[in-house]
């Protein structure tokens, strides 16, 4: 019954790779997100979807290219993956629409290991 | 534009007594405010937030944080410390204006026995 899962949870692989990392959420939110934690804990919003819709792209290299099949699905794709890739990269979702004052549910991460 | 600031890198408290974590917090207008918590090797978890109205908000597993709008700042207390609240917590902001959420540095709390 885990309201955000994310596959896979270790990820290590070569650099110049490409890999997918999926989510899902059982929760009926409406929004979701990919966040990325440093070795320093530092959190940063890449992207978020609202429906199938997408709503925040920050500035992340074009290599990561979100895809929301449907509003309970959130994939995040990485092409060429480069050494500063390494980092554990967070799925969280929320009701509404992405603003407001909902909090975010939080997947348990994915440790992304480039070799 | 918003921001968040968690001053402490570390908090160290012995068990049984207050805990404290400090956030100050930079918004254009209204903020929403987030404490989350997260255990190693874990996701966050959503600890209490503010909206608007009463000043005081009571979260999950004992803890409360006050928002005070003159000085910016929505600090997390525990009026009695447990081991088991050892952990990395996050405060964060959204303006109500913005989709975006931004989360402070982190505090790293430490229990002791």
């Amino acid at each position: 019954d885990t309201a955000v899962s994310q596959t896979p949870k270790y990820l290590v692989t070569q650099m110049g790779n490409d890999k997918s990392i999926k989510c899902e959420q059982n929760l009926g939110h409406d929004t979701m997100y990919w966040y990325k934690q440093d070795s320093k804990k530092f959190l940063k919003i890449m992207f978020s979807y609202n429906n199938k819709e997408l709503i925040i792209n920050e500035t992340v290299p074009n290599r990561f290219s979100p895809k929301s099949p449907d509003k309970a699905h959130l994939n995040l794709h990485i092409n060429s993956l480069e050494l500063g890739d390494s980092a554990v990269y967070f799925c969280a979702s929320s009701h509404g629409t992405g603003g407001g004052n909902q909090p975010q549910h939080f997947g348990d991460g994915t440790r992304l290991s480039i070799l | 534009a918003q921001s968040v600031a968690q001053p402490e890198d570390q908090v160290n408290v012995a068990e049984g007594n207050p805990l404290t974590v400090k956030c100050t917090y930079s918004v254009s207008g209204n903020p929403y405010l987030f404490w989350y918590v997260q255990y190693p090797n874990r996701g966050l978890q959503f600890l209490l937030k503010y909206i608007t109205g009463d000043n005081l908000v009571k979260g999950s597993y004992g803890f409360e944080a006050e928002f005070n709008k003159s000085q910016t700042s929505f600090h997390l207390k525990k009026p009695s410390a447990l081991v088991s609240d050892s952990a990395l917590y996050f405060c964060a902001v959204r303006d109500r204006n913005d989709y975006k959420l931004s989360f402070g540095a982190g505090t790293t709390v430490t229990v002791r026995a």
